[in-house]
């Protein structure tokens, strides 16, 4: 199965500052399948990015992936307070289907 | 509106049999995968496997293989999650997913089991 390692695995910023967030694979994702979610505490993941940088409806273009085979990044221009929250990638194009560990976005 | 409905919270004893459920709506349950996904406490997203309701072709991760099981009925739009006997490993959060083309783009709640002697 492909594993993703997602870095680093806590990025603390500001408000207002720009975030990086890094996916790799093991092997390269299938036709670049792969999907970016945001999970605040105590609340079900939302999807942000699929396709490795189509953005997913009603998210914000302060968000945007890019990427392709094996490297993967989300990046968020500028982090507005409700940004603050777990990253994860995951990976669609071959079964199993897996997820990075995540990355946590938190405040300065 | 487009909405996954999970079953309620469930506190079961280890060697239980559980079966969860996640009851879609506003869409054609029949045209789209859904899946399911483990969150262990304070932990991270972890994929278990995925149904297609029209023909109940199901695949998993080889580490949720044999310890669970998927399955959909498709003429009340629902999916369920069982095991045949819970160990207290198994207590977690469980998110169904709709997907598509495989990424999950629509998520229940989730259901919380707690698995405690």
């Amino acid at each position: 199965e492909i594993v993703l390692t997602q870095s680093p695995g806590t990025l603390s910023l500001s408000p207002g500052e720009r975030a990086t967030l890094s996916c790799r694979a093991s092997q390269s994702v299938s036709s670049n399948y792969l999907a970016w979610y945001q999970q605040k505490p105590g609340q079900a993941p939302r999807l942000l990015i699929y396709g490795a940088s189509s953005r997913a409806t009603g998210i914000p273009d302060r968000f945007s992936g890019s990427g392709s085979g094996t490297d993967f990044t989300l990046t968020i221009s500028r982090l507005g307070p409700e940004d603050f929250a777990v990253y994860y990638c995951q990976q669609y194009g071959t079964s199993p289907c897996t997820f990075g560990q995540g990355t946590k976005v938190e405040i300065k | 509106e487009v909405q996954l409905v999970q079953s309620g919270a469930e506190v079961k004893r280890p060697g239980e049999s559980l079966k969860i459920s996640c009851k879609a709506s506003g869409y054609k349950f029949t045209n789209y995968w859904i899946g399911w996904v483990r969150q262990m406490p304070g932990k991270g997203l972890e994929w278990m496997g995925i149904i297609y309701p029209d023909d109940s072709e199901t695949r998993y991760s080889p580490s949720f293989q044999g310890q669970v099981t998927i399955s959909a009925d498709k003429s009340i739009s629902t999916a369920y999650l069982q095991w045949s006997s819970l160990k207290a490993s198994d207590t977690a959060i469980y998110y169904c997913a709709k997907t598509s083309n495989w990424y999950f783009d629509l998520w229940g709640r989730g259901t919380l089991v707690t698995v405690s002697s």
